[in-house]
């Protein structure tokens, strides 16, 4: 079974230019999450999907941050216009519902996204 | 809102003594507990969670972690520890009434020297 799957690995762009990563869920995972990863910091949750819905947006920055999953399966994460702050990983990750409903509850994770702005 | 604690940023053991790395938890109701690694330039990778039953859970590539309630941690061990197991070491929980929401700690560097 193929894991989740996020593109490009590593990116470097100047400040004020766009960027987008693509991330790809493992099969049937309905739950999709992105994180923000700095060095040497714990993953810290950006938003997170159930299907098609955002139901957890709130630690987007969503003047220049933005997120779409699509007909549920694949998502997009967009970062117009980077700035330095923003170099990180962007973690993607999917799960298969949670365990109270009958779901394993761990989270499988992508490499990352890892982004330099210069 | 949940919370989890590390207060360890690295630790080091020889290869061959016992390891632990600490985690404290923090939520409103019952936790749902997960333990993760991450090598260098990967993702994290799952090695084993708390969901309810026996306080001792085994996971993936000899680890195991304890869970407990009245001191709300639940620790990663491993009786022998491996050069190849130095790596960064994450705990995270999940509240049982939160939805699928994972809060992760702030991470344990591991370092296993021979």
């Amino acid at each position: 079974e193929a894991g989740v799957v996020q593109s490009p690995r590593y990116k470097i762009i100047e400040k004020k230019q766009p960027v987008a990563f693509w991330c790809n869920p493992i099969s049937g995972h309905n739950t999709l999450y992105w994180y923000l990863q700095n060095l040497g910091q714990g993953p810290e949750l950006l938003i997170r999907y159930e299907n098609e819905e955002a139901v957890d947006d709130s630690q987007l920055p969503k003047d220049r941050f933005s997120a779409e999953r699509l007909k549920g399966v694949d998502s997009t994460l967009k970062i117009q216009p980077a700035e330095l702050g923003d170099s990180a990983v962007y973690l993607c990750a999917s799960s298969l519902g949670t365990v109270a409903g009958g779901g394993t509850g761990e989270l499988f994770f992508g490499e990352g996204s890892r982004l330099t702005v210069l | 809102a949940q919370s989890v604690a590390q207060p360890e940023d690295q630790v080091n053991v020889a290869e061959g003594n016992p390891l632990t790395v600490k985690c404290t938890y923090s939520v409103s109701g019952n936790p749902y507990l997960f333990w993760y690694v991450q090598y260098p330039n990967r993702g994290l990778q799952f090695l084993l969670k708390y969901i309810t039953g026996d306080n001792l859970v085994k996971g993936s590539y000899g680890f195991e972690a304890e869970f407990n309630k009245s001191q709300t941690s639940f620790h990663l061990k491993k009786p022998s520890a491996l050069v190849s197991d130095s790596a960064l070491y994450f705990c995270a929980v999940r509240d049982k009434g939160g939805g699928n929401k994972l809060t992760f700690g702030t991470g344990t560097q591991l370092k296993v020297e021979l």
